[in-house]
């Protein structure tokens, strides 16, 4: 079975500064798909990145780029240039390339952005 | 704007009542779920469908059961509710496969007391 750890239960940082958000997961899939969703207060869950295991570049969206190490498992969200509302929860999830499997989460990282 | 819509956003409950959480999703998606989501354990999966009338167990099935009748509509239903039930439920849509991504609703915070 997949497992998806992110290791940072908070973080915080200043407005207008980077952060990077922590994400390993464990599975013996050669193909598969990685997200980052956002959970802001308003409870919606949002669709920030998404990386396909067999692109070796690393997916970017606006602000948002990831660091997929597919050796070492690992796929990190850098935000940079924060912002007050990307205050909210990130969850990493892994899904299987292969079939009609559903989507496994990590618990989340509840970031905070400070003025 | 594509959707999937909670019935629901606050429900509080007695213990022992049957309780329908209802989703509906306006993209003609084939897969439904429903997770749940606690502090500190993330969303873990109870149900999903890929087709009316089908249903696979998630994670946490126990005290669950679900019903899709019709291709846009997802039940999740708690046969007797129980303290422990208390948490928010989200559910999601995707196309088969789900490669794109999930579509989520807003929440239902529930309340079991």
């Amino acid at each position: 079975a997949q497992t998806v750890t992110q290791s940072q239960p908070e973080m915080s940082v200043q407005e207008a500064e980077t952060v990077t958000l922590s994400c390993t997961y464990d599975t013996s899939e050669s193909n598969y798909y990685l997200f980052w969703y956002k959970q802001p207060p308003s409870r919606q869950m949002i669709l920030v990145i998404r990386q396909e295991a067999y692109k070796q570049q690393n997916a970017t969206e606006n602000r948002f780029s990831v660091n997929f190490q597919k050796a070492a498992k690992s796929f990190s969200l850098k935000i940079s240039d924060s912002q007050l509302g990307d205050t909210a929860m990130y969850f990493c999830a892994f899904m299987k390339l292969t079939g009609n499997t559903p989507l496994v989460f990590g618990k989340g990282t509840r970031l905070s952005v400070i003025a | 704007d594509v959707k999937v819509t909670q019935s629901s956003r606050y429900l509080v409950k007695r213990t022992g009542e049957k309780v329908f959480l209802e989703c509906v999703q306006d993209m003609d998606h084939e897969n439904m779920f429903w997770y749940r989501q606690d502090p500190g354990l993330g969303l873990r999966l109870i149900y999903f469908s890929y087709d009316v009338k089908m249903k696979e167990k998630g994670d946490i099935p126990e005290g669950y059961s679900v019903s899709r009748e019709k291709k846009e509509r997802f039940s999740l239903i708690l046969e007797s509710a129980s303290t422990n039930q208390t948490s928010m439920y989200l559910c999601a849509s995707s196309f088969w496969g789900g490669g794109d991504g999930y579509t989520f609703g807003s929440g239902t915070r529930l309340t079991v007391v």
